[in-house]
């Protein structure tokens, strides 16, 4: 196990509502990864925090916002769900916020599963 | 133009046989590069970093060939229990990772 642990396992919601997940990193890691993983497809990085700062973004709307606490534990927060939304969302915790040059491993938690209607 | 593209597959082989799988990724700033197996519903894990040199783990073997910017994994003498999707990743610049489409290898009794 990677000591990643992100909850709620399965979550439910409707279009327009608003979600959060939550990710507590690796014990010793600073560095926490999300993405999102649509059926059939590899994961898609959404954004990372290193040291409680937005570290690094990908192609995501502004609807998709995150914070990492003075514990290194992260949220992904999603406004005005869509439909589109509906994946497995995934945060990887890893050590040294990806300078250039460091081959930075990343550990993953087991994913929390979102279901738009 | 996607920034990693890989052969989503299915590769069906026998047990004993010998697989191996190309990534091509578009960003030669690319920094660091590693291969994920994923399991069903479950969640990627690490299966190796991929070094310029090359590296060696018992019988995975991962290339990286920056000059026509792809990387490569080999699979020899494949066991049942290596049935799973393999995921490429690349790290770009600005620190972002991108993952392949995956792809997705049985091995047959």
């Amino acid at each position: 196990e990677t000591g990643v642990t992100q909850s709620p396992t399965h979550l439910i919601k409707t279009r327009g509502q608003q979600v959060t997940l939550r990710c507590s990193s690796q014990s010793g890691h600073n560095t926490v990864s999300w993405y999102q993983q649509a059926l059939g497809q590899g994961p898609q990085f959404i954004f990372q925090y290193y040291r409680e700062e937005e570290n690094g973004r990908g192609n995501f709307p502004p609807r998709f916002s995150g914070l990492q606490f003075p514990n290194y534990s992260s949220e992904l927060n999603v406004n005005a769900l869509e439909l589109d939304d509906s994946a497995l969302y995934l945060c990887a915790s890893s050590l040294g916020g990806g300078l250039a040059g460091f081959q930075e491993t990343q550990y993953f938690g087991p994913g929390t599963r979102l279901l738009v209607l | 133009r996607k920034e990693v593209e890989q052969d989503p597959g299915p590769f069906n082989v026998p047990e004993g046989a010998t697989v191996a799988f190309n990534c091509t990724y578009s960003n030669s700033a690319s920094q660091s590069f590693f291969w994920y197996r994923q399991d069903c519903r479950k969640e990627p894990k690490l299966l190796m970093s991929v070094y310029s040199s090359g590296n060696e783990d018992g019988r995975f073997t991962a290339q990286l060939n920056r000059a026509s910017q792809y990387i490569s994994l080999l699979i020899r003498d494949s066991k049942l229990s290596d049935s799973a999707t393999y995921l490429c990743v690349v790290n770009i610049p600005g620190n972002q990772f991108y993952f392949g489409t995956g792809t997705s290898l049985t091995v047959i009794p």
